[in-house]
Formats: C-alpha cells, structure tokens, sequence
C-alpha cells in the first residue's frame, strides 16, 4: 500500500520556467508535508515543509499548496535554473503514528539551459 | 561541519558477512532515525531512537538488523548474514524532539552509507 503517490516520474522544464510536482496522500492522520531535493550521491536535503493549518508556504523560489480537502501537496520551483536539476521527494508523516517520514517514489527533475 | 555524519561512506562485502555502519547526528538533536534506499525509490524507515531508547522499529527491519544507541549520542547499524537484497543506501537522519504536542520537527539527513553486496 503505497500512502504517497507522487507524480510525474520524471520531468524536465526549460531554465527559467516553473516546475511543479505532485503528491496525494490517503492518511488523513497526516499532519507534517515536508519536500526533500536529493542530489546523486548525497542524502536528501529538506527544502520546505507545511503542516495542514495553512494553504500555502513560499520560501525565495519554492512553493508548497496544499489542498486539505483534496488531500493534495505540491511543490512549485519558480525560475527554474540546471542547478535545481535533482531528484525531489515528498513526505508525511503523523504524530499519531509516530515521527516516521512516509516517501514519495521521487520525481526526476531536469532543468534545460 | 555540523550536519549528520555516516560512515563508511562505502561498503563492499560478500554474502553472508556482518557489516556496521555508524551514524553521527546533529549534537543537539535527540532523535535518530534509520532508512534505506534503494534505486529510484524512496528512503524507507527503518527505526527510530530518541535519546538512547529504540521507540519504533519497521517491520522491514528483519532479526538480522539491529541498532544502538548507547548514550543517546552516535547509532550503529548492524546486519547479519548479510543477503543480496539488503544492497542499498543507508541513510541516518536526526532531528530535535519537541513532544508530540507540537508535531514533527523537520529531519535533516546525512549522505548514507552505500551497501554493495557481493
């Protein structure tokens, strides 16, 4: 049973265009959305987190909605740049259910120069 | 640098060997979790410390696993006998504990240890 489906598997945006992937999850007990960027070679990198109190959360170029009712997250990657290239990942978790971050199968990002 | 430290960065063995990795979390942080992953997935959990108490274990995390943390401070991870299948990416992640009334704090990763099963 996968709790978190994310969308599309790979993907790739022209520089400077807006990138934006997708994640639903089915555990409504679900109360803690974090994005991890992930480069080849390394451990994943937090890069923004929402909890379901709020619609929205901007830091600099990245961008979470979140869609309660919709039990919906997405990241959004404004002014894509090649360095953005990378896998991202999206995660849940639950107080209820302990801290353990439940993931997201990734989605490979290529940004084009 | 004062993120998450694992090592070895690498690890090379034969089937059936024991292998320990060793995990070096934030110096504030309290808990300490363990993943795995595998290629084009996800981090998987494995476990979780907070402080020197193992307070959740996965069911991925089959006998031939275990974990410590001695002192609350650094984690090691053992495996058994090891197998093919167990050929993955160990990742070690920390982050403060807060009390469950204020939710989960944000957990910050280091860069894994890479098992390569011969």
């Amino acid at each position: 049973q996968q709790q978190v489906k994310q969308s599309p598997q790979s993907l790739i945006v022209q520089k400077g265009g807006i990138s934006i992937i997708n994640c639903a999850y089915e555990n409504t007990a679900f109360d803690y959305f974090p994005w991890y960027q992930q480069f080849p070679g390394k451990g994943p990198a937090l890069l923004i987190a929402i909890r379901p109190d709020v619609s929205e959360k901007k830091e600099g170029r990245f961008t979470i909605s979140f869609n309660k009712s919709a039990k919906q997250f997405s990241l959004h990657i404004m002014d894509s740049q090649p360095g953005d290239s990378a896998t991202y990942f999206c995660a849940a978790s639950s107080r209820q259910a302990g801290t353990a971050l439940i993931f997201g199968k990734g989605t490979t990002l290529s940004v084009s120069s | 640098d004062t993120g998450v430290s694992q090592d070895p960065r690498h690890k090379i063995t034969k089937r059936g060997q024991n292998v320990t990795f060793r995990c070096d979390p934030i110096s504030e942080h309290n808990r300490l979790y363990w993943y795995r992953q595998t290629l084009g997935q996800g981090p998987e959990f494995l476990t979780y410390f907070q402080n020197e108490a193992q307070l959740e274990k996965s069911r991925l995390l089959s006998d031939r696993f275990s974990a410590e943390r001695p002192k609350g401070s650094f984690s090691t991870l053992e495996i058994q006998r090891t197998e093919q299948g167990d050929s993955a990416m160990y990742l070690c992640a920390s982050s403060l504990g807060t009390g469950v009334e204020k939710g989960n704090q944000p957990q910050h990763f280091g860069d894994g240890t890479r098992l390569s099963i011969l």
